[in-house]
């Protein structure tokens, strides 16, 4: 399998408070994602990024910001939690045509906010 | 409308039979198409790619109608392991080769 791991695995959050997730790769893909996953809505971007210092928003940006100083790590934050987000998180890496490849997911990431 | 639709299930099916997904999806631009499986509590893993010819790996067959947008899957004689939720996922056809993801058919196979 494709090196991406994410941290943490778990986490209990209150609102308000910032929390920031974490997608390693050892793979030296180009492009990364995040993604949260809720009951009846599937998998939806939130922010990608396509090199090092390059990122762009995806359909629910809002309330979320994200970093990539190295290749390797993808950091998004939550810069104040609220319950909306509750949510689980998965990163995604992919080699630079997607047409053939498709994406590897990390495990994910379980956030509650309380 | 969303940009890839599926029917959410749940297919409820006995061992050994053959169970089929569509898919719709709603730019005519695509180009890749894939099915996922995501085990519960799990991340998506790819299952396989969907190419213009249709394509078979053991038990699965995939087939995209481009004329109709639509991809199905077949699974052929259901094994109790094959549940699991399956996800429909086509590409954007931007520079962000960003993945489209349906929200998922669920599928239980009873003994």
């Amino acid at each position: 399998d494709a090196g991406i791991t994410q941290s943490p695995r778990h986490k209990v959050t209150e609102t308000g408070t910032p929390v920031t997730l974490r997608c390693h790769q050892t793979e030296n893909h180009r492009y990364m994602y995040w993604y949260r996953q809720d009951p009846g809505h599937g998998l939806r971007l939130i922010h990608y990024s396509y090199g090092v210092k390059d990122t762009d928003k995806g359909e629910v940006s809002d309330g979320y910001s994200v970093s990539r100083s190295k290749t390797e790590d993808f950091l998004l934050t939550l810069e104040s939690a609220t319950s909306s987000q509750t949510s689980v998180y998965f990163c995604a890496i992919s080699a630079p045509a997607t047409g053939l490849h498709g994406y590897t997911f990390g495990s994910g990431t379980r956030l509650t906010v309380v | 409308r969303k940009e890839v639709e599926q029917d959410p299930g749940p297919f409820n099916v006995p061992e050994g039979a053959t169970v089929a997904f569509n898919c719709t999806y709603s730019n005519s631009a695509s180009q890749s198409f894939f099915w996922y499986r995501q085990d519960c509590r799990k991340e998506p893993k790819l299952l396989m790619s969907v190419y213009s010819s249709g394509n078979e790996d053991g038990r699965f067959t995939a087939q995209l109608n481009r004329a109709s947008q639509y991809i199905s899957l077949l699974i052929r004689d259901s094994k109790l392991s094959d549940s699991a939720t399956y996800l429909c996922v086509v590409n954007a056809m931007d520079s962000s080769y960003k993945l489209i993801f349906g929200s998922g058919t669920r599928l239980l196979v009873r003994p």
